[in-house]
């Protein structure tokens, strides 16, 4: 079973270009969630989906965007790259709402931007 | 404001000795909490989770932790650790219908 599944793993981008993360689940989980893991400030959610077609803002949107539109499918769009989106970035899935279900996480995807 | 709190960055211990790793949390209500751990380059895995019951609650490798309402803790511990628990170790918690919040982890570094 794969599990959540994070491309790519390693990224290197120049200020102002764009990319897409991709992340894909094969749990047919309900709940999908885009966080970035900076040193010493553990996870911070940027957006979460409930189901396909419907998105929501977590605790950092700015500078990012998502779309939904399968079940097993959850990409972060990032638009004009800044510093200040070096980071590790997880997504994860849940079958059902949170905080009471287990999230299972991806392996990761760390972006650089220079 | 609802907070979590791991205290200790960075823990050194040896192997075989025993370990607790501290996580306090601020809620107002009874919280669901996890522990959760992170090898290096990985993601983050599912140590044990606390939502009722048996205040003390047992988890995969060996890992346990105790939910004590009065202090508002979650502590992790393990009696005697190996040189794979090296590792980020993250409390998250969470209440109602709200999202986890992480604590910012402590790094668990294993002495021969």
């Amino acid at each position: 079973n794969a599990g959540v599944t994070q491309t790519p793993k390693f990224r290197i981008l120049k200020i102002g270009q764009s990319m897409t993360l991709q992340c894909t689940q094969d749990m047919n989980h309900n709940y999908m969630y885009w966080y970035r893991q900076d040193p010493g400030m553990g996870l911070k959610l940027i957006y979460y989906s409930v189901g396909a077609g419907i998105t929501d803002k977590g605790e950092v949107p700015n500078g990012y965007n998502v779309s939904r539109s399968t079940t097993e499918d959850f990409p972060l769009r990032l638009e004009l790259a800044a510093p200040s989106q070096t980071s590790v970035y997880f997504c994860a899935s849940s079958y059902s709402m949170p905080p009471s279900d287990i999230q299972y996480f991806g392996a990761g995807t760390r972006l650089s931007v220079l | 404001a609802q907070s979590v709190t791991q205290p200790d960055i960075h823990i050194t211990v040896s192997e075989g000795a025993s370990l607790e790793l501290r996580c306090n949390y601020s809620y107002g209500a009874t919280p669901y909490l996890f522990w959760y751990v992170q090898s290096p380059g990985q993601g983050l895995q599912l140590l044990l989770k606390y939502f009722s019951g048996d205040t003390l609650v047992q988890g995969i490798k060996g890992f346990e932790a105790e939910f004590k309402r009065s202090q508002s803790s979650f502590n992790l511990r393990k009696p005697s650790v190996h040189w794979s628990d090296a590792a980020e170790y993250f409390c998250a918690v969470g209440v109602g219908n709200e999202k986890l919040t992480f604590g910012t982890g402590t790094r668990l570094t294993i002495i021969p």
